[in-house]
């Protein structure tokens, strides 16, 4: 079965760094494409970026809310990707997914698994 | 960036009704377009993928349609474990967008 589990999740003061980690499990992690989404508590669901293959050269994409703050990385044979979040703004405290893209030539790429999600709190 | 725009945000409806939730895009975006169900508390779910396929173990009561610049998303026969949010998502284009969501509520 396909398995992503987020951790790293924390309490944080504005302006601190948070470093999140997804384990997959499950599936052939390195054939996908990855992806982070957040959602603020009681809030809708914002998608914040995404991670190619070693195919695409690992290249990324952002939301402009987080580009230039926050770095997708991902290493293939542990299975795991990660989100490095500097410069926090309370906008951030959201629960943080960690999602697996399916690539269809028919229908684009979509998140298809998502994980449980981590807890991240931006306060003073 | 494209938008979406979901209605109602908010839809009160018995067991049995058939409901029909719409999304609208800013531009059209072909069909690629994804909708999903999020109980609280827990990770959202496919349902319906590339706008009009239903995803393997989703029942069949759930249908979505629509191309473009207009979709929607119908449960035929409200059962009690569909009472959620649901989202639409596009990937037709970056930065990828969600609706704001569709909380459907036991009336």
């Amino acid at each position: 079965d396909v398995q992503l589990a987020e951790s790293g999740g924390d309490l944080v003061p504005p302006g601190g760094s948070l470093r999140l980690s997804c384990a997959a499990s499950g599936f052939l992690f390195s054939d996908h494409d990855m992806d982070w989404v957040r959602q603020p508590p009681g809030k809708g669901l914002e998608w914040v970026g995404r991670i190619r293959t070693k195919v695409d050269s690992y290249t990324t994409e952002y939301a402009a809310s987080v580009r230039g703050r926050f770095t997708i990385s991902r290493n293939d044979p542990s299975k795991s990707m990660f989100l490095q979040m500097t410069s926090l703004k309370t906008d951030d405290a959201a629960v943080y997914y960690c999602a697996r893209v399916r690539d269809s030539t028919l229908y684009g790429s979509y998140a298809d698994f998502w994980g449980q999600g981590t807890l991240v709190t931006v306060s003073s | 960036d494209i938008q979406l725009t979901q209605s109602p945000s908010l839809l009160s409806a018995s067991l049995g009704d058939r409901v029909t939730i719409t999304c609208r895009p800013s531009q059209g975006i072909s069909d690629y377009l994804t909708w999903y169900q999020q109980k609280p508390g827990k990770a959202p779910k496919v349902l319906i993928y590339g706008a009009s396929n239903l995803r393997i173990g989703v029942p069949s009561r759930f249908s979505g349609s629509g191309s473009g610049t207009e979709f929607t998303l119908t449960i035929s026969s409200l059962q009690p474990e569909d009472f959620a949010t649901y989202y639409c998502q596009q990937h037709s284009s970056y930065p990828i967008t969600f609706g704001q969501g569709t909380r459907l509520e036991i009336k």
